[in-house]
């Protein structure tokens, strides 16, 4: 089967730094991706690992290994509007217009003061 | 960015009626578009994957009678929740590929439909 393993629930103070992370084991891998989702809301995305590696954007970074089937989402500098739910999706079929998202089941990230 | 709209953004609708919910890719040519359900403090649930001009491809465990889909064109898709439940109630999000080229290794989701079943 498909299945991706993250934290339920991540507890951290402003300013400072979190890491959630994310193991995957799909069928299929093109690429591990990262969306944020506040509550009511739409998934936002934030960043995408093709290859291993450190991929920042900004306060955001995240982090891939394909021999571990492992990843992580690092935020940094921590504010209060990063109060969301973070969700790792793995994309289980190639370049192109082919293949689907499978999500993990989430992370509630809450910061406090 | 890619902007995908849906409509409507709540809808309330008694059990046996039929909804219909409308995903648009406003700026862009989705050849590929996904629809989701997401219970409260749940993950998105892939429910079927539609390509314009052909059947959708359900996932297991969806009855495809249940929630008929369409994709008529490279940028509107719609799903409707035929005989509606309680069970129903859910939050369905549509998310849409652009063609090889527009970033293609991402998806656009739509702010999402909130169902309610009563």
């Amino acid at each position: 089967g498909q299945s991706l393993e993250q934290p339920s629930e991540v507890t951290a103070v402003e300013g400072a730094i979190v890491q959630i992370n994310c193991t995957y084991q799909t069928s299929g891998f093109y690429g591990l991706s990262w969306y944020q989702q506040h509550d009511g809301g739409a998934p936002t995305f934030l960043s995408y690992n093709a290859l291993d590696g450190l991929e920042e954007t900004g306060r955001f970074s995240s982090f891939l290994s394909r021999s571990d089937s492992y990843g992580y989402l690092l935020l940094q500098e921590l504010q209060m509007k990063d109060s969301a739910s973070y969700f790792c999706a793995v994309r289980d079929g190639g370049s192109g217009n082919t293949g689907k998202l499978i999500f993990g089941q989430g992370t509630t990230l809450q910061v406090k003061p | 960015g890619a902007v995908v709209s849906q409509h409507p953004s709540r809808v309330i609708c008694k059990s046996g009626t039929s909804v219909k919910i409308e995903c648009r890719s406003l700026d862009f040519q989705a050849t590929t578009m996904f629809w989701y359900r997401q219970f409260p403090k749940q993950s998105l649930m892939l429910m079927a994957t539609s390509n314009e001009g052909s059947k959708a491809t359900y996932e297991q465990g969806v009855e495809k009678d249940k929630f008929l889909i369409n994709h008529a064109s490279l940028t509107l898709s719609t799903l409707t929740v035929t005989s509606a439940h309680p069970e129903d109630s859910s939050f369905y999000i549509c998310s849409a590929r652009g063609l090889a080229g527009v970033d293609h290794n991402e998806q656009f989701f739509g702010p999402g439909t909130r169902l309610t079943v009563l």
